[in-house]
């Protein structure tokens, strides 16, 4: 089974800062990441997939990339909703998840 | 836009059977592009996926969880179900719906999630 590690597990930013969130898969996975927001009281939302394609609606500030173990999710200047939290997925015999990374408002 | 809403009772008791139902609105559970499936997250701990299953009657299971695990699909009334036997406290956890889209081989909608509570 292929274990997906996030870090950090918490980022304390400010709105506008830069937010760098990261994946680590145990094996090599090509680009078969997904990941995914979750807000508070909301359904989690698709935000990219094959590592760095983006879903419908995402904004532009999102950005993924990484292939093969380490992969990274990017938001160039946070908005107030982006303060969420962010998990990792891949799908090898089943789908598995990162333990997620919380972004709260330092 | 699609819409999945997890139901089922909040409460339940040591050893019987969890029953939820996903409803989904918005679009058709009998497309052939998409799976639906249930993943769960228990207090504290990360997501674990428990189950796909296809419009046609096809599923895949967790292996850890295969033998409590059972699933059905009925497409008149576009909703998916899951039932979770034998459960206890460890199966306590908010339970979410979602679609499983074959291509991006990731959840691409889901519902907001219910809390079920194994207690006596």
């Amino acid at each position: 089974e292929i274990v997906l590690t996030q870090s950090p597990a918490t980022l304390s930013l400010s709105p506008g800062e830069r937010a760098t969130l990261s994946c680590r898969a145990s094996q090599t996975i090509s680009s078969y990441l997904a990941w995914y927001q979750r807000r508070p009281g909301q359904a989690p939302r698709l935000l990219f997939y094959g590592a760095s394609t983006r879903a419908t609606g995402v904004p532009a500030r999102f950005s993924g990339s990484g292939s093969g173990t380490d992969f990274t999710l990017t938001i160039s200047s946070l908005e107030p909703e982006d303060f969420a939290i962010y998990f990792c997925q891949h799908r090898s015999n089943w789908p598995t998840f990162g333990q997620g990374t919380k972004v709260e408002i330092k | 836009q699609l819409h999945l809403q997890e139901s089922g009772p909040g409460l339940v008791k040591p050893s019987e059977t969890l029953s939820l139902t996903c409803t989904v609105s918005g679009g058709s559970i009998s497309s052939s592009d998409y799976y639906w499936g249930w993943i769960r997250q228990p207090p504290g701990k990360g997501l674990e996926w428990l189950a796909n299953m296809y419009y046609s009657g096809s599923t895949y299971y967790n292996p850890s969880l295969k033998s409590r695990v059972t699933t059905s699909v009925d497409t008149s009334k576009n909703q998916f179900s899951l039932k979770l036997s034998s459960v206890t406290a460890a199966d306590t956890a908010v339970y979410y719906c979602a679609r499983w889209h074959r291509i991006a081989d990731s959840f691409d909608y889901w519902g907001q999630g219910t809390l079920v509570t194994v207690s006596s």
